[in-house]
């Protein structure tokens, strides 16, 4: 049972674009949701968050939107730079707040950035 | 201060044998996750340990598998009489508190090959 589901296994962008990083979920319990980056044989890191009671929560180049009703958010890079290639992964704890280690991750999708 | 610290980063086991993987937390941190990440798939939570208590061990497989975090030293998965099916890369991530919102960090890995 995939709950946190990135249907786009791949995007390609060129640098200075925006890049537009999809993500649906099915558990409506769900009430935080995390954006994590991975490049190739290291961990992932946190990249952004946002909490259920937002529809947008923005870092410098990074926005996450979300759309609760639609059990969509995406992830805004803008501009995008080559150094933004990698692995993206969206996540999200149980709802409660009661173990925020225990994530549930989509598949990822594989950014890549072109000079 | 270290991050989460992981050994070995890569480890070849032969079908049979046993798989030993650690992690060390980052300082201050008595919370440790660990997840697997299977070829083309997102990681997947396997279980959450404080010092010496396993707290949910929900992803776990129910045979051949068993963590441990004891009071003095590393973390430790261990996988018995491995197969090939358990080749992936193996994340730990370690957290101050378990309702830490953003604040689990996630180690660089252990590549696991069985031949």
């Amino acid at each position: 049972d995939q709950q946190v589901k990135q249907n786009s296994p791949s995007l390609s962008v060129q640098e200075g674009r925006i890049s537009i990083l999809n993500c649906d979920y099915t558990n409506s319990m769900f009430d935080y949701f995390l954006w994590y980056k991975k490049y190739p044989a290291e961990g992932p890191t946190f990249l952004i968050s946002i909490s259920s009671i937002k529809d947008k929560n923005e870092d410098g180049r990074f926005t996450v939107f979300l759309n609760k009703s639609a059990k969509h958010l995406s992830l805004h890079i803008v501009p995008s730079q080559p150094g933004d290639s990698a692995v993206y992964f969206c996540a999200a704890p149980p709802a409660g707040g009661t173990s925020y280690g225990k994530l549930t991750f989509g598949q990822g999708t594989i950014l890549t950035v072109h000079p | 201060n270290a991050g989460v610290m992981q050994n070995p980063r890569h480890l070849v086991r032969r079908r049979g044998q046993e798989a030993r993987l650690r992690c060390s937390p980052m300082k201050g941190h008595s919370h440790v996750y660990w997840y697997r990440q299977l070829p083309e798939e997102g990681l997947k939570f396997m279980v959450y340990l404080q010092k010496e208590n396993i707290i949910d061990e929900s992803g776990m497989p129910k045979e051949r598998f068993s963590a441990e975090f004891p009071k003095e030293g590393p973390s430790i998965l261990r996988i018995q009489q491995v197969v090939r099916g358990d080749s992936a890369a193996y994340f730990c991530a370690s957290s101050p508190q378990g309702n830490s919102g953003n604040t689990i960090y996630f180690g660089e890995g252990s590549w696991l090959t069985v031949v």
